[in-house]
């Protein structure tokens, strides 16, 4: 079945005590991305990848770092989590053939920093 | 920057109404345009796209025209069910320089009632 995995799906944790949260696609998608999501300001793109080794800045990538070292796995770091992360977090996958960037989302993780 | 705006929810509607939910976009150029939704506990989905002006996406029932001239690009169903109950984003993403960043509205939320 084609689908976006992202691991764990809850996770409650403590300031500064550092995290990752797994992402992976079994479509060979080029282009995969972090979004979070808050009441009120929708979702707001925070890293994105055309493909291996290219990342890029979305619109709130202060606190979180990525990497795209094999084409299927996307993770998102928090080196030092704060409360100001609590969010719901997906991860998305889109292929680049068209341009037109459609993307398949993750069932999304839901993050609480104390 | 690129922008999206979309009304504000929630909206509240019965069985076999007629849903207009409004988007404007601010975007330099030819961006693709999107709406998702997210049922409840769940991931988004793509409902519709449109990847360049007068485009219609239509899916399940629901529509959107992409128009240059008035930068919008309105979700409209003629007869809604309680199933579509959810939450819409509308969405657009432009390639600069070859790269895409993705840009949201804060979401409506739709509640349709038997």
């Amino acid at each position: 079945e084609a689908q976006v995995t992202q691991n764990p799906r809850y996770l409650i944790t403590v300031t500064g005590k550092k995290l990752t949260v797994t992402c992976s696609q079994n479509m060979n998608h080029e282009y995969m991305s972090w979004y979070r999501q808050d009441p009120g300001l929708g979702l707001r793109q925070i890293y994105y990848s055309m493909n291996v080794e290219v990342t890029d800045k979305g619109d709130v990538p202060e606190g979180y770092k990525v990497s795209r070292k094999e084409k299927r796995n996307f993770p998102l770091i928090l080196e030092s989590p704060s409360p100001n992360q609590t969010s719901l977090y997906f991860c998305a996958s889109s292929p680049t053939s068209g341009n037109s960037l459609e993307q398949y989302f993750g069932p999304g993780t839901r993050l609480t920093v104390t | 920057g690129n922008s999206v705006t979309q009304m504000e929810g929630p909206v509240t509607l019965s069985e076999e109404a007629f849903l207009t939910i409004n988007c404007t976009y601010t975007a330099t150029g030819y961006p693709s345009l999107f709406w998702y939704v997210q049922y409840p506990g769940e991931g988004l989905q793509l409902l519709l796209k449109a990847t360049k002006a007068d485009d219609k996406g239509s899916n399940k029932g629901f529509e959107a025209t992409y128009r240059k001239e008035t930068t919008s690009f309105h979700l409209e169903k003629g007869s809604v069910q309680v199933s579509d109950s959810a939450v819409y984003f509308c969405a657009l993403t432009k390639g600069t320089s070859g790269t895409y960043k993705y840009i949201f509205g804060t979401g409506t939320r739709l509640k349709v009632l038997a």
